[in-house]
């Protein structure tokens, strides 16, 4: 079992719709949590970072983290079509040098 | 540009052979990581420099897998008598050092092994 779980869908909405994407983890460990977007043949970007439990919100994303439940959450609101790509969680454990453990990725299309 | 260039985009190997893969981080980043994707995956950690320091290599998935930064500056990810489960796309990313600073990352280099 990996580490890190992400459902890598496709998942396909029409625009304006809001969109839930989510990863679970099995490392009580993970202190950092991130999301970043991948277009197609490029790196990944950071869209968001949260620390630890709580809600972070930016414009119209909202990230989530569920430390009890070992669950994180993305939200897009008003999803556009620029807005598709494929998102991936990634963790990093307290003292580990910053090394990322990634989720699969899960691939999201707008449709106008 | 400002960011993490990688070199070169695409590369085709013969099984067997040997590649060099080229990474240029973000002037003044001291750390320098380098990933392994497959097709289909989210990346893999391989290794991690601070400056000329190779800190973590715990991800190397063997010693045909070698890196080097030299001068804390440009690094090279080297891969020895190439395999096709090399087949992959291999990012690196830079960040200034200390807490928890982004990782930039550059556009990968794939890399097909026939």
């Amino acid at each position: 079992q990996k580490e890190v779980e992400q459902d890598p869908g496709p998942l396909s909405v029409p625009e304006g719709a809001i969109v839930s994407l989510n990863c679970t983890y099995s490392n009580s460990a993970f202190q950092y949590f991130m999301w970043y977007r991948q277009y197609s043949r490029k790196g990944p970007e950071l869209l968001m970072y949260t620390y630890s439990s709580g809600n972070k919100e930016d414009g119209r994303f909202t990230a989530q983290v569920d430390k009890s439940s070992k669950y994180i959450s993305l939200f897009i609101r008003d999803s556009q079509p620029s807005d598709s790509a494929t998102y991936l969680c990634a963790m990093i454990r307290a003292g580990n040098n910053r090394k990322l453990i990634w989720g699969l990725g899960t691939s999201l299309a707008v449709n106008p | 540009g400002a960011g993490v260039s990688q070199s070169p985009r695409y590369k085709v190997a013969k099984r067997g052979q040997d590649v060099a893969l080229r990474c240029d981080p973000i002037s003044g980043h001291v750390s320098l990581f380098w990933y392994q994707q497959a097709l289909g995956q989210g990346p893999e950690f391989l290794t991690y420099f601070q400056n000329e320091a190779q800190l973590d290599k715990s991800g190397l998935p063997s010693d045909r897998f070698f890196a080097e930064r030299p001068e804390g500056s440009v690094s090279t990810l080297k891969i020895q008598r190439t395999q096709q489960e090399d087949s992959a796309v291999y990012l690196c990313a830079s960040s200034l050092p200390g807490g928890l600073n982004e990782q930039f990352f550059g556009p990968g280099t794939r890399l097909t092994v026939l």
